[in-house]
């Protein structure tokens, strides 16, 4: 069966220090990746997607980078946060060319 | 630019009680439409999606939406609502070709109460 998980499950941050969340997907290869990223009260939007290993689609900038370093792993960073970048991190999942995601639990994540 | 709205941030109904969940969407191509579901401490689930064909597309537990172009709308229903349904209700769309990209609405929060 297929996991996903996402790490931390929550973190509190300074302003200006930087960030690294994890998602890794285990028991399917080669899946469609994917971030997002909700504000307090805001609508997902999706930041990054990522088709193979390597390879990372932009889709929203918010001073913020993406990579896929492993076929399971996508990772999220910056090396300075703001303020704006607290919210509600979901990575999710999808066959190849699928129409259907598998999120993760998600990340919280207060800068203060 | 493609969106999604739902208007309604929160609905209360009675159990047994018919439900409709409405979404609305803006995109000029062909429109590839979801409905996902996030239980309390659980990661969203899919319900049901529509591509083309029959407007009414049936899902999971009960549930069915219909598309219907002339409107830009998909709504979500369900003829008898049972507690186990109260949960935060996602209408997504899917723009352009190879589901790479994906407009969420705000999600309406369901109460089903006894």
């Amino acid at each position: 069966a297929q996991t996903i998980h996402q790490w931390p499950v929550a973190e509190i941050k300074a302003v200006g220090s930087p960030l690294s969340l994890g998602c890794t997907i285990k028991g399917k290869s080669s899946p469609n990746l994917y971030w997002y990223w909700q504000a307090t009260g805001g609508t997902l939007q999706q930041l990054f997607y990522s088709i193979t290993v390597g390879q990372v689609e932009s889709v929203v900038q918010l001073n913020l980078s993406a990579s896929r370093p492993k076929d399971d792993q996508f990772i999220l960073s910056t090396e300075k946060l703001l303020l704006s970048h607290s919210g509600f991190y979901l990575c999710a999942w999808s066959l190849p060319g699928g129409d259907t995601q598998y999120f993760g639990p998600g990340t919280r994540l207060l800068v203060l | 630019a493609q969106s999604v709205t739902q208007p309604d941030a929160r609905v209360t109904v009675s159990e047994g009680a018919s439900l409709q969940l409405r979404c609305k969407y803006s995109y000029s191509g062909t429109p590839y439409l979801f409905w996902y579901v996030q239980y309390p401490r659980q990661g969203l689930q899919l319900l049901l999606k529509y591509y083309s064909g029959d407007p009414v597309v049936q899902g999971v537990n009960g549930f069915e939406a219909e598309f219907s172009k002339s409107n830009s709308s998909f709504h979500l229903r369900k003829a008898s609502v049972h507690w186990s349904d109260s949960a935060v209700y996602f209408c997504v769309l899917s723009a352009g070709t190879g589901y790479q990209n994906f407009y969420f609405g705000k999600g309406t929060s369901l109460t089903v109460i006894p």
